[in-house]
């Protein structure tokens, strides 16, 4: 079966700090992998997808980065965090057409 | 780009109450999916439905896709509190060569008192 994995669960920064927050999948082969940001409990932000190695895609001008340097393997960066980057942080993947299923998040906080 | 309409935006219940919660597009869907989100962790699947019409079950969640493939309901009966969370519809639309990316409503919280 498959199985998604984030890390850190929870992470509290200062501004202007670096972030590498990690996500891998196990269990299937080539799939379409995301970054979400959620504030508030409410509304998922789509910040990138991938859906192959070295492929990302932006949906949002932000002060993040994401890279995919293995299958399945999504890294979500920042060279100097803002405030505005606090949030919960949701990893994703899917084989189109199929579902779309959910890792545990990353709470982070940026002081 | 793509909007989902998710109503209520939240609902505060009984236990025992059923609960009856809907998503709308204004664009034709080929599949909907039910996500169940519990405070500081991440959507979970609940049900999926890839055919117009269709009725899926869950224990006691039910979902429809409506017939005119733009809009579904999921609904709850005899809500206990464990039910409590934000609960969103998502899909990919129609796109004739599929699509990357799914659609997400901004999720009906809901609260169920005991």
């Amino acid at each position: 079966s498959q199985t998604i994995h984030q890390w850190p669960a929870t992470l509290v920064q200062p501004v202007g700090s670096p972030l590498s927050l990690e996500c891998t999948v196990e269990g299937t082969s080539n799939p379409n992998l995301y970054w979400y940001r959620q504030a508030a409990g409410r509304g998922l932000q789509l910040l990138f997808y991938s859906v192959g190695i070295g492929q990302i895609s932006s949906e949002v001008p932000q002060n993040l980065s994401a890279s995919r340097p293995q299958d399945r393997q999504f890294i979500l960066s920042s060279k100097k965090l803002l405030l505005s980057d606090s949030g919960f942080y949701l990893c994703a993947w899917r084989i189109p057409p199929g579902e779309q299923y959910f890792g545990p998040g990353t709470r982070l906080t940026v002081t | 780009g793509q909007q989902l309409n998710q109503s209520p935006q939240s609902m505060f219940i009984q236990e025992g109450e059923d609960v009856s919660m809907n998503c709308t597009s204004s664009s034709i869907f080929n599949t909907w999916l039910w996500y169940k989100q519990e405070p500081g962790e991440g959507p979970v699947l609940l049900i999926a439905l890839y055919k117009a019409g269709e009725l899926t079950s869950n224990g006691r969640l039910t979902a429809q896709f409506g017939i005119t493939r733009k809009d579904s309901f999921l609904n709850i009966s005899a809500s206990i509190p464990s039910d409590v969370g934000i609960y969103f519809c998502a899909g990919p639309p129609y796109s004739g060569a599929g699509s990357y990316q799914l659609t997400f409503g901004k999720g009906t919280k809901l609260s169920v008192i005991p």
